[in-house]
């Protein structure tokens, strides 16, 4: 277990809708980051965020945002879904703002499937 | 621009040895993970190495050589356990300032009894 709790486990959901996915980091880390992780594809970054505030973007679709709060945990939303998005999202944290020699932990992921 | 190649898939037999290799390329290099990661599961952290040369951790080390822009992940004395997917990883500057960890597809390796 890496600290990093994430929910819902699964969602099926219908394409045009919406879903917020959740992430809380292990204590003490201040890191919060979202990947994305598809059949077809490896892990790809979405976004950093690093307390309270957003340090980076990846290759995030304009349809997608995130937010960590002032308890350090996150989320993910996600709308006007399409088939195309159905992964598995994962959220990672780390104590420090860059990965430099610094290690990131993930949680069990959330699988989503649209149909 | 980044990138990071490794492949796709290995087999090796319970009890053997093997070698996963990864490339990369990158400017302003920041060290070097090696995820491991089970189907369906969350990635783990099993190594980071910044400096070249040899990092020993039980049945698992990893190698670097920054000169050439390459590591290896060996697993020795193979187990079924060990089938899973291998992630190398580089942290790379994306939007904004910091830098972030950048994943290779990953190895696909089958352990065989």
């Amino acid at each position: 277990d890496s600290g990093v709790t994430q929910t819902p486990k699964h969602l099926i959901t219908a394409t045009g809708q919406r879903v917020t996915l959740r992430c809380s980091p292990r204590s003490g880390d201040l890191s919060v980051y979202w990947y994305q992780q598809s059949l077809d594809q490896g892990l790809q970054f979405l976004i950093h965020y690093y307390n309270g505030e957003e340090r980076a973007k990846g290759n995030i679709l304009e349809r997608f945002s995130a937010q960590q709060f002032p308890d350090l945990h996150s989320e993910l939303n996600l709308s006007s879904l399409e088939l195309g998005d159905s992964a598995l999202y994962f959220c990672a944290s780390s104590v420090d703002r860059d990965t430099f020699g610094n290690t990131i932990y993930f949680g069990e992921g959330s699988w989503l499937t649209v149909v | 621009g980044q990138n990071i190649d490794q492949p796709t898939e290995m087999t090796a037999t319970e009890g053997a040895i093997v070698q996963i290799n990864c490339t990369y390329q990158t400017s302003g290099f920041n060290g070097l993970f090696w995820y491991q990661q089970h189907a369906g599961e969350a990635p783990t952290f099993l190594s980071y190495n910044v400096l070249d040369g040899l990092e020993e951790k039980g049945r698992f080390s990893s190698f670097l050589s920054r000169s050439k822009g390459y590591s290896y992940l060996l697993l020795k004395e193979l187990q079924m356990k060990d089938s899973a997917s291998y992630l190398c990883a580089v942290p790379f500057i994306s939007s904004g300032s910091a830098r972030q960890l950048t994943f290779g597809s990953g190895t696909q390796l089958t352990v065989l009894p």
